[in-house]
């Protein structure tokens, strides 16, 4: 797997979009980079995925640099059911994540 | 759909002593996985299965079994349970139908074992 860096924690304000960043210069022309998040206590929820292009859903934005380097996932209005641990995840389709530190996110009234 | 279920919610088990951790689900998927996370730590995948009478071994295998008889079904067994297995153990499952690596995950099994 391509390793990620991703800071360890970052706070934001509520109703303030928030960009949590991703580095995964290794990454493989066929790794994906997926991101979930883990509210504390629960299973970790799948967010959102991309290969090569910016994808958006009801959750979140991610945007993929054009040499696939680096990423940014982008919660558009935080508010405070998005305080999560966030997992930047670099890999293959095959089924087989693995989660590192990830990025602690805070958001603050 | 209830999604991923497991069961207990938590357990305390002596040294030595065997416990199967359940895990159900009813999205009809193929994939269904088991992770063990330490505290303050990541998730680590510990075994796998892509369909009934089908697994294989994930990071940490050792002190750990798997059966899948039924696609629904995927219980973890430990049969002699050690301090180092203290976890929280999460099953989770996903569809060829859509990203491999989009998995849905249960609400988490906490394990102590003193």
């Amino acid at each position: 797997d391509a390793k990620t860096t991703q800071p360890p924690s970052m706070d934001c304000a509520e109703g303030r979009a928030a960009n949590l960043p991703c580095n995964h210069s290794t990454i493989s022309g066929n790794e994906y980079v997926y991101w979930y998040r883990q509210i504390h206590s629960q299973g970790p929820q799948y967010i959102i995925h991309g290969l090569k292009n910016n994808e958006t859903n009801e959750m979140a934005s991610l945007i993929i640099t054009e040499d696939r380097k680096s990423s940014t996932l982008i919660l558009p209005h935080a508010t405070l059911r998005d305080t999560a641990v966030y997992y930047c995840i670099v890999r293959v389709n095959d089924y087989k994540l693995s989660f590192g530190a990830g990025t602690t996110v805070t958001v603050r009234a | 759909n209830a999604g991923v279920t497991q069961t207990p919610k938590f357990r305390i088990l002596k040294i030595g002593q065997s416990m199967t951790l359940q895990c159900a689900q009813d999205m009809n998927h193929n994939y269904m996985y088991w992770y063990r996370q330490d505290p303050g730590m990541g998730l680590k995948l510990i075994y796998y299965s892509v369909g009934a009478g089908i697994t294989d071994k994930g990071e940490v295998p050792n002190g750990y079994n798997v059966s899948r008889s039924t696609t629904e079904d995927f219980p973890l067994r430990l049969e002699l349970a050690a301090p180092s297995q203290t976890s929280v153990y999460f099953c989770a499952s996903s569809s060829p139908g859509g990203s491999y690596n989009e998995q849905f995950f249960g609400p988490g099994t906490r394990l102590t074992v003193l």
